[in-house]
């Protein structure tokens, strides 16, 4: 089975800032995906990033992206630019395409506060 | 607007009473998922759905019965709720994994459960 971990319980940053919350996974797959989630106060789970481990490039989406590697099986978010509304729980996920009706594993969370 | 619903958003059990989670989807999905949001602990899977009259256990399904008689919809059952079930749930749908550049899980707004 697959793990994920979050070490990182809480994070702050100030605003306008960049924060890097990190995800660890212990797979012995080769294909999988990568996700990160953000649950915002209204609990409502939206999707941030998404990578395909076959894919080397980094995905990037506006100011969310990615460092994935692989070899160390690592996949931290960054943020750049924070902003107040950035404020919510995000979390790590991995799943096997087409396997276990494609289930997410999910990481504990990291709780991130931006600062004015 | 297409999406998940749940329904309800909150309720309060006694031990050893019954209920059922109602998740209707709009948007043709193949695969839905009932998951359980924990504090620390992530969201974790408890039974999914790989297509109309399907199911199968995920990572923590006692306690749990699932049925999916419509494509759209897919209900939780809590037969004998127990204080160890008090928890968010969610559940989510999704097509098949692929190439599509947003392919994600999309979940519902989720139910706060609370049993005493």
């Amino acid at each position: 089975a697959q793990t994920v971990t979050q070490s990182q319980p809480e994070m702050s940053v100030q605003e306008a800032e960049t924060v890097t919350l990190s995800c660890t996974y212990d797979t012995s797959e080769n294909n999988y995906y990568l996700f990160w989630y953000k649950q915002p106060p209204s609990r409502q789970m939206i999707l941030v990033i998404r990578q395909e481990a076959y894919k080397q490039q980094n995905a990037t989406e506006n100011r969310f992206s990615v460092n994935f590697q692989k070899a160390a099986k690592s996949f931290s978010l960054k943020i750049s630019d924070s902003q107040l509304g950035d404020t919510a729980m995000y979390f790590c996920a991995f799943m096997k395409p087409f396997s276990e009706g494609n289930m997410l594993t999910f990481g504990g969370g990291t709780r991130l506060m931006v600062k004015p | 607007n297409a999406g998940v619903t749940q329904t309800p958003k909150f309720r309060v059990l006694k031990t050893g009473q019954s209920m059922t989670l109602l998740c209707a989807q709009d948007m043709n999905h193949e695969y839905m998922y009932w998951y359980r949001q924990d504090p620390g602990m992530g969201l974790r899977l408890i039974h999914y759905s790989v297509g109309e009259g399907t199911t199968a256990k995920g990572e923590v399904p006692d306690g749990y019965n699932v049925s999916r008689l419509k494509k759209q919809n897919f209900l939780l059952g809590l037969e004998s709720a127990a204080p160890s079930q008090t928890s968010v749930y969610f559940c989510a749908s999704s097509s098949p994994p692929g190439g599509h550049w947003n392919y994600g899980y999309t979940f519902g707004s989720g139910t706060r459960l609370t049993v005493v």
